[in-house]
C-alpha cells in the first residue's frame, strides 16, 4: 500500500509558468512533509518542508501548500526555471516516533524554456 | 562540512555474487539510512541506523543488511544478488532523526 502518492509521473511547463506538483497521502499519523529534488547521478537535496500546524510554506520561488482535511500537498514553482527541471518527490513523516521518512514515486518536472 | 560520500559509485555485478556498499555520514550526523531507488517506484526505504543499531526496517528481505559502526559510517550487504536488485543505492545521514536529512550521490549497482 502506497501512503505517498504522486500520481503525475511526468509534467511540462513553459519556462516563466507556474509548476504545480501534487502530492496526497493517506496516513493521517504523518505530520510533516517535505519535498526534495533530484538531478540524474546525483542524490536527491532537500527543498521545503511543512508541518501540520501550518497550510502554506513559502521559500523564494518555491511554495508548499498543506490541505489536511484532503490529505493533500502541492509545490508551487513561480516562476519556473529551466534549471528546476529534475525529479521532485514528496515525502512524509510522523512525528510520534522514529519513524522513517516515506517517499513518493517522484514527478520528473520538465521547464521549457 | 563535507556531504555525505557513498563508494563505489558504479557496481556492476552477477546475478547470485554479494555485494557491500558503503556511506560515509556527514560529520557529526549518528543516523543514517539507505534508500532503493529503481524506476517508477520512486525511494523505498530499506534500514535506519542510529549510534550503530538498527533503528528501523523496510519491508525487504533478508538478503539486504547493513551495520554502523562507531564512527557512524555504515554499510549494506545484499547477498545473493537479483536482477531485480539492480537500482540506485541512496545512503542519507541526519542529526538525530529522519527529518531533514542529507542525501549521498548514491551508488548505482548494475546485476546481469
Amino acid at each position: 500500500d502506497q501512503q505517498v502518492k504522486q500520481n503525475s509521473p511526468s509534467l511540462s511547463v513553459q519556462e516563466g509558468r507556474i509548476s504545480i506538483l501534487n502530492c496526497d497521502y493517506t496516513n493521517s499519523m504523518f505530520d510533516y512533509f517535505l519535498w526534495y529534488k533530484k538531478y540524474p547521478a546525483e542524490g536527491p537535496t532537500f527543498l521545503i518542508s511543512i508541518s501540520s500546524i501550518k497550510d502554506k510554506n513559502e521559500d523564494g520561488r518555491f511554495t508548499v501548500f498543506l490541505n489536511k482535511s484532503a490529505k493533500h500537498l502541492s509545490l508551487h514553482i513561480v516562476p519556473s526555471q529551466p534549471g528546476d527541471s529534475a525529479v521532485y518527490f514528496c515525502a512524509a513523516i510522523s512525528n510520534s516516533g522514529n519513524t522513517p521518512l516515506v517517499f513518493g514515486k517522484g514527478t520528473r518536472l520538465s521547464v521549457i524554456a | 562540512k563535507a556531504g555525505v560520500t557513498q563508494t563505489p559509485r558504479y557496481l556492476i555485478k552477477t546475478r547470485g555474487q554479494q555485494v557491500t556498499l558503503s556511506c560515509s555520514p556527514i560529520s557529526g550526523h549518528r543516523s543514517v539510512s539507505w534508500y532503493q531507488q529503481t524506476p517508477g517506484q520512486g525511494l523505498q526505504f530499506l534500514f535506519e541506523y542510529f549510534s550503530e543499531t538498527q533503528r528501523n526496517k523496510g519491508n525487504f528481505p533478508g538478503r539486504f543488511s547493513g551495520r554502523q559502526f562507531s564512527n557512524s559510517r555504515s554499510e549494506m550487504n545484499v547477498s545473493t544478488l537479483e536482477l531485480g536488485d539492480s537500482a540506485l543505492y541512496l545512503c542519507a545521514s541526519s542529526a538525530t532523526s529522519a527529518y531533514e536529512q542529507y542525501f549521498g550521490p548514491g551508488t548505482r549497482l548494475t546485476v546481469t
